[in-house]
């Protein structure tokens, strides 16, 4: 089946820092979207792209719909200890059934 | 709103006992879904419904059935547990749409131990 590529899978950083992740598929895509689930509780819609080369900011978050439509990245800028968490990016492909892919998820730790 | 809610949120279970999951949501969202999560293995969908009375088989459907009766509820049934549907399960739901606003939106998840 489909899969999508997410990097990296972990990330220790320093408060302050930013952050930088990405996914890419095989195939292409008509939707990427990115989530942030805290633990223990269900993965909550950060980001939403549907053109190639959409660029898109919620805050301190940005993510960009790669323009050859088979990748994604999202940027954190100025972390802070609130955004610990699992980022996952799913999509859907052209030609599917409208179902979402997700990626494997980057799990994100912030030191104080 | 209460939004998308699972019942129960813990369970242990035998190997061989059978369970359902119960998973409502009160936004009048068509389609819902359920996943299951594992560790590095991110989502991966097991059954999934675009309306009231219609089910489809998913990514990982083996050892799992469904049924939306209701439109507001989908059931996740497991008929003979097996250790290797220790997971956590999430439903989602979502209305007909393709925008920001028509995304999944995802319950708090049911954590599911078969010894």
């Amino acid at each position: 089946g489909q899969q999508l590529n997410q990097s990296p899978q972990s990330m220790f950083i320093q408060e302050g820092e930013d952050v930088s992740m990405n996914c890419t598929s095989s195939s292409i895509f008509n939707t990427w979207l990115w989530y942030k689930q805290d633990p223990g509780e269900g993965p909550v819609l950060l980001i939403a792209l549907y053109k190639a080369g959409e660029l898109t900011s919620n805050g301190r978050l940005t993510a960009q719909f790669g323009i050859t439509r088979k990748d994604s990245f999202l940027n954190i800028s100025a972390s802070i200890p609130s955004d610990v968490g699992i980022y996952f990016c799913a999509g859907r492909f052209v030609g599917s059934q409208g179902n979402l892919i997700f990626g494997k998820g980057t799990k994100l730790s912030v030191k104080p | 709103n209460a939004g998308v809610t699972q019942t129960p949120k813990f369970r242990v279970l035998k190997t061989g006992q059978s369970m359902t999951l119960l998973c409502a949501q009160d936004m009048n969202h068509e389609y819902m879904y359920w996943y299951r999560q594992d560790p590095g293995m991110g989502l991966r969908l097991i059954h999934y419904s675009v309306g009231e009375g219609t089910t489809a088989k998913g990514e990982v459907p083996d050892g799992y059935n469904v049924s939306r009766l209701k439109k507001q509820n989908f059931l996740l049934g497991l008929e003979s547990a097996a250790p290797s549907q220790t997971s956590v399960y999430f439903c989602a739901s979502r209305p007909h749409g393709s925008s920001s606003y028509n995304e999944q939106f995802f319950g708090p998840g049911t954590r599911l131990t078969v010894l």
